[in-house]
């Protein structure tokens, strides 16, 4: 089965520092990659499809990128609302969601 | 706009069923494939069924195959859950949620409902 490893688990960074979060396949998954953004209390919310769009509405600090196995979620400029858990999905046949990294502001 | 509403949810026995159900309305639900996703208290998202546009696949995740039944009613709007045998690790919130194109099966998700929550406790 394949497997989806996310890194790190949390972190804590500045308003207005570059994160980066990444996202492991055990298997290669091709593009088949979403990122979503929980909110404290809310409802998941996509950010990014095919392992670099950004859905509508989503802002543009917000970019994907990587293929195959390797993929990456950054935030260019960190915004206090960006305070959430994300979790990367691989979508094709049984879908798997990463276990989350929970990004903090320090 | 897109709404998903789930309802069902509360306190249930193990062993015990329970159903859910979803009533979705702002697009033409007969188009879409449905999900069902979970969420452990404190934990991360698991993905649980898929149905396909038309009911004829469907899809459980192996942590709740053969007690698990996803079903969908095109006429009425609703898609549905029944969950048989349930076990306190089944106890999570359960959202229903919609991909981005129609008449695909495995695809992200870009609309939620708000969720029903499950407590499965003796």
């Amino acid at each position: 089965d394949i497997q989806m490893t996310q890194s790190p688990s949390s972190l804590s960074a500045s308003v207005g520092d570059r994160v980066t979060i990444t996202c492991r396949a055990s298997q290669g998954i091709s593009y088949y990659l979403a990122w979503y953004q929980q909110k404290p209390g809310k409802v998941p919310k996509l950010l990014i499809y095919a392992a670099s769009n950004l859905q509508s509405g989503v802002p543009s600090r917000f970019s994907g990128s990587g293929s195959g196995t390797d993929f990456t979620l950054t935030i260019s400029s960190l915004q206090p609302e960006d305070v959430a858990t994300y979790y990367c999905q691989k979508y094709n046949i049984a879908p798997l969601f990463g276990q989350g990294t929970r990004l903090e502001i320090k | 706009q897109v709404q998903l509403v789930e309802s069902g949810g509360g306190v249930v026995q193990p062993g015990r069923s329970l159903r859910l159900s979803c009533a979705a309305s702002g697009f033409t639900f007969s188009s879409y494939s449905m999900f069902w996703v979970r969420q452990g208290p404190g934990k991360g998202l698991e993905w649980v069924s898929l149905i396909s546009y038309d009911g004829s696949n469907k899809y459980y995740a192996d942590s709740v195959k053969g007690r698990f039944t996803i079903s969908r009613d095109n006429s009425k709007n609703t898609l549905s859950l029944q969950m048989n045998s349930l076990r306190t690790e089944d106890t999570a919130v359960y959202y229903c949620a919609s991909p981005a194109v129609g008449f695909l099966d495995w695809l992200y998700l870009d609309h939620w409902g708000q969720g029903t929550l499950v407590t499965v406790s003796s």
